[in-house]
């Protein structure tokens, strides 16, 4: 049962624009989430988190947005640039089990110069 | 500050052997989780320890198993290697009170069974 969803497998944006990364989640149990960034042969780098009590987090080019009632969040990075280019991964974790992070299939971001 | 450092990075086991991958956190922080990455399952939670103690264990079979040291340093053992249990074993470390959750990660280790 995968509990946090990435539907897009991949995503293509020009440089410059802004790219945005969808996330689904299942349980009604989370209450944080988190955006990482990873490379090939590297462990995933913490890009911004978002608490359940708040609805938008800011982290200069990233924005992530949290809707509860759809159990839905995203990622929002402006403008994107050619170094973004990554795959990009979604978690989420429930109170009583704060460093059980359940991940998403990620989404392979590409940023074309 | 030093990261979350993973040893060895590359590793090579037949199948029945058994494998031991060591962890050593970023100073400060007592809490190491472990993950194992592969292309069908995505990045998987295995088992997190804090102070020594097993705190939350994932869906993996006790083939699998960990311990965390007394300087927060933890190693992860898979006995009785299979060929599925190739991938990339990824360990995390946080702060214990941080309240924020956020697990920062070592660049993995990378373990092929043949």
């Amino acid at each position: 049962d995968q509990q946090v969803k990435q539907n897009s497998p991949s995503l293509s944006v020009q440089e410059g624009r802004i790219s945005i990364l969808n996330c689904d989640y299942t349980n009604s149990m989370f209450d944080y989430f988190l955006w990482y960034k990873k490379y090939p042969a590297e462990g995933p780098t913490f890009l911004i988190s978002i608490s359940s009590i708040k609805d938008k987090n800011e982290d200069g080019r990233f924005t992530v947005f949290l809707n509860k009632s759809a159990k839905h969040l995203s990622l929002h990075i402006v403008p994107s640039q050619p170094g973004d280019s990554a795959v990009y991964f979604c978690a989420a974790s429930a109170r009583g089990a704060t460093n059980k992070l359940i991940f998403g299939t990620g989404t392979l971001l590409a940023v074309q110069p | 500050k030093a990261g979350v450092t993973q040893t060895p990075r590359y590793l090579i086991k037949t199948r029945g052997q058994q494998v031991t991958l060591s962890c050593s956190p970023i100073s400060g922080h007592r809490s190491v989780s472990w993950y194992q990455q592969t292309p069908g399952q995505g990045l998987q939670f295995l088992f997190e320890y804090f102070s020594e103690t097993q705190r939350n264990k994932g869906n993996f079979p006790g083939r699998f198993s960990g311990r965390q040291f007394s300087n927060s340093r933890s190693e992860m053992n898979v006995s009785t290697l299979e060929l599925g249990d190739s991938a990339l074993y990824l360990c995390a470390s946080s702060l214990p009170t941080s309240g924020s959750n956020i697990q920062y990660f070592g660049a993995g280790t990378r373990l092929s069974v043949l």
